[in-house]
């Protein structure tokens, strides 16, 4: 089966740009979360969709950071405008349900420098 | 609040030699553990996951990983390492709500010497 689609495979822009990164889950996949990724540290969540509904957006930084996911399918992840501490591996995941004993299915990411 | 410390950045094993890689969690209930790999380039990928019941977990390429609780351990382990597990390693913690909710340690890079 395909995996978790991302694009950009790699962003560079300036601070105060906009920037938009791309998901498309598994097919089939109800839940998607996007993930910031830093250098050096873990997948830290920004936010989980449960088919096009937003059921966590608890860690995302809404002053800067939105996504949707319009159609329950593929999803958008904007950060607008960029700061320098925003240069990170965003990752989007996929998984079934969403429950305790899923498995999340990871894309490759986006890694996003900004200058 | 749920915490996970990997307190190896970065371990460098020869080839065919044992592996450890160590995991300390912090959770106020019983815990849901997983054991993730990152080759380069590449997203998480599941090794391993720990709910209930035997608390030695088999996983995939041949890795193990040992739930201690009164140690708030859960070690990863593999007896012979291969030049291609050469990767970062993720301890996560989570609880009964859901896996994609899981807190992240900061990883432990592993290097194989040939």
């Amino acid at each position: 089966e395909a995996g978790v689609a991302q694009s950009p495979r790699y962003k560079i822009i300036e601070k105060r740009q906009s920037v938009a990164f791309w998901c498309n889950p598994i097919s089939g996949h109800a839940t998607l979360y996007w993930y910031q990724q830093i250098l050096g540290q873990g997948p830290k969540l920004l936010i989980q969709f449960q088919n096009n509904g937003v059921v966590d957006d608890s860690q995302l930084p809404k002053d800067r950071f939105s996504a949707e996911r319009l159609k329950g399918v593929d999803s958008t992840l904007k950060i607008q405008p960029a700061k320098l501490e925003d240069s990170a591996v965003y990752l989007c995941a996929s998984s079934s349900s969403g429950t305790s004993n899923e498995k999340l299915f990871f894309g490759s990411g986006t890694q996003l420098s900004v200058l | 609040a749920q915490s996970v410390t990997q307190p190896d950045i970065h371990i460098t094993v020869s080839e065919g030699a044992s592996l450890e890689l160590r995991c300390n969690y912090s959770y106020g209930a019983t815990p849901y553990l997983f054991w993730y790999v990152q080759s380069p380039g590449q997203g998480l990928q599941l090794l391993l996951k720990y709910f209930s019941g035997d608390t030695l977990v088999q996983g995939i390429k041949g890795f193990e990983a040992e739930f201690k609780r009164s140690q708030s351990s859960f070690n990863l382990r593999k007896p012979s390492v291969h030049w291609s597990d050469a990767a970062e390693y993720f301890c996560a913690v989570g609880g009964n709500t859901n896996a994609g909710k899981s807190t992240f340690g900061d990883g432990t890079t592993l290097t194989v010497k040939p």
